[in-house]
């Protein structure tokens, strides 16, 4: 049975600090993995998807990679701002259907 | 234009009583999903569905049913709620693999919160 863990649970950081958040998951028979943030009272934003092919994927300050075979995944987030304040959740698809297997969320904060 | 929305936002009802949440996405993907997020913000997989195949999570009560009267909507009904069904309920769309295989990503609603009194 998969199961993805995201440590750490809760990071606080000043404003400009790159920052890494990590994830990992233990069956390595993965489809893809995919990060999302979620702000309060509000859905999931996809942020990143990485292909099982794939070792990383970058938008903007974002920056994902993903080893399968150790089963990890890593999000860096460069110079943080205080509008990246959310939840970032960490998502593993393991089968053609698509269904997400979630982490339980890294909360992070930064401060101005 | 909204590309995943749910109704209602909040629902507020009591223990026993049969309710529904309606979810359509306007963005033309094949598959839906609902996702139940606990009390502690963890999230799981309730059912997908596209015009092929519904799959369903084992764990889910058979209280939880889908229903897709198109490809743009998968409404969820639940029967006889009871405390335990308070949580927030998403609901999710994604296009089908590519020609690769390659999976798409999976876009969301804001989610519809239901407390049971």
């Amino acid at each position: 049975k998969q199961e993805v863990t995201q440590i750490p649970a809760a990071l606080s950081v000043p404003e400009g600090e790159n920052l890494v958040l990590n994830c990992s998951f233990t069956d390595s028979a993965i489809y893809n993995l995919q990060w999302f943030r979620q702000d309060p009272g509000k859905g999931l934003t996809s942020l990143l998807l990485i292909q099982s092919s794939q070792r990383e994927q970058t938008s903007g300050r974002l920056n994902a990679s993903l080893d399968k075979s150790s089963g990890r995944s890593t999000l860096y987030i460069a110079a943080s701002q205080p509008g990246d304040s959310a939840t970032y959740l960490c998502a593993v698809t393991g089968g053609s259907q698509g269904n997400l297997i979630f982490g339980k969320g890294t909360k992070l904060s930064v401060k101005p | 234009d909204t590309a995943v929305s749910q109704t209602p936002k909040y629902l507020v009802t009591q223990m026993g009583n049969d309710k529904s949440i309606k979810c359509e996405q306007n963005l033309g993907h094949d598959t839906m999903y609902w996702y139940k997020q606990d009390s502690k913000k963890f999230l799981k997989i309730m059912f997908s569905y596209n015009n092929k195949e519904l799959i369903i999570n084992e764990t889910v009560p058979n209280r939880f049913s889908p229903k897709s009267p198109d490809k743009a909507h998968l409404n969820l009904h639940i029967n006889s709620l009871e405390l335990g069904d308070s949580a927030v309920y998403f609901c999710a769309s994604s296009q089908e693999p590519s020609p690769r295989g390659e999976a798409q990503p999976q876009h969301f609603g804001d989610g519809t919160r239901l407390s049971i009194l």
